[in-house]
């Protein structure tokens, strides 16, 4: 089955940099990869997600490339805020007609003013 | 999202006891999701379901069942708790879209599980 790898578990940035945040798959038959965000003691909730036939996507200060040859694909939020601070999921799903997220391991983001 | 609720949002019980956990959904949304979280290991799926007619184990189903009552409420069991059950889980709806495998899932806020 799909497996799907996440780094760093923690990330450290300061005000005003880049964060990236790298997940790799294994199953070349995923085709869909959305990022999560869960804030402290909140539910995780879609913050952007890019479609295999894409190689990139931005929203705002976020944005997401995908390398299918490679398998892997990032996020990248750019001028960072404290608000950002926040646990990232990375998941992958195949297209069987149904959809089954293999979740990441998570990103723990902290951006310190 | 107050479209889907859980309940409790806390749950304390002692190993041996079966427990349930509710999701209901006011988003009209056909599919549900049961996952569980734990740090380090992120988001498992436990089992899923894509109307009252159609369940699914996902990952990590052993020692767990579930229930559809209807379009709207998606229940998970322990059947005879133990401790390494002890986890956060979350209830999880999307809808289709055409786009197969590839619709928004919407979390519910999380039941927290001890197991004694």
């Amino acid at each position: 089955g799909e497996n799907v790898e996440q780094h760093p578990s923690t990330l450290s940035v300061q005000e005003g940099d880049s964060a990236v945040i790298k997940c790799t798959y294994s199953d070349s038959a995923s085709n869909y990869f959305p990022w999560y965000k869960q804030e402290l003691g909140k539910r995780p909730q879609l913050i952007i997600d890019i479609r295999s036939n894409v190689g990139e996507k931005k929203d705002q200060r976020i944005a997401v490339t995908l390398n299918k040859t490679a398998k892997h694909f990032s996020l990248h939020i750019t001028e960072t805020q404290p608000e950002d601070s926040a646990v990232y999921f990375c998941a992958a799903s195949m297209n069987t007609g149904f959809q089954k997220l293999v979740f990441g391991t998570g990103t723990r983001l902290l951006v310190s003013p | 999202d107050a479209d889907v609720t859980q309940t409790p949002r806390n749950r304390i019980t002692k190993t041996g006891k079966r427990i349930m956990l509710e999701c209901s959904q006011t988003k009209g949304h056909d599919r549900m999701y049961w996952y569980r979280q734990d740090p380090g290991l992120g988001l498992r799926l436990i089992y899923y379901s894509f109307d009252v007619k159609d369940i699914n184990k996902g990952e990590i189903s052993d020692g767990y069942s579930v229930s559809r009552q209807a379009q709207a409420k998606f229940s998970l069991s322990l059947e005879s708790a133990i401790p390494n059950q002890t986890a956060l889980y979350f209830c999880a709806t999307s809808d289709w879209r055409g786009l197969a495998g590839q619709e928004t899932q919407y979390f519910g806020p999380g039941t927290r599980l001890l197991v004694l």
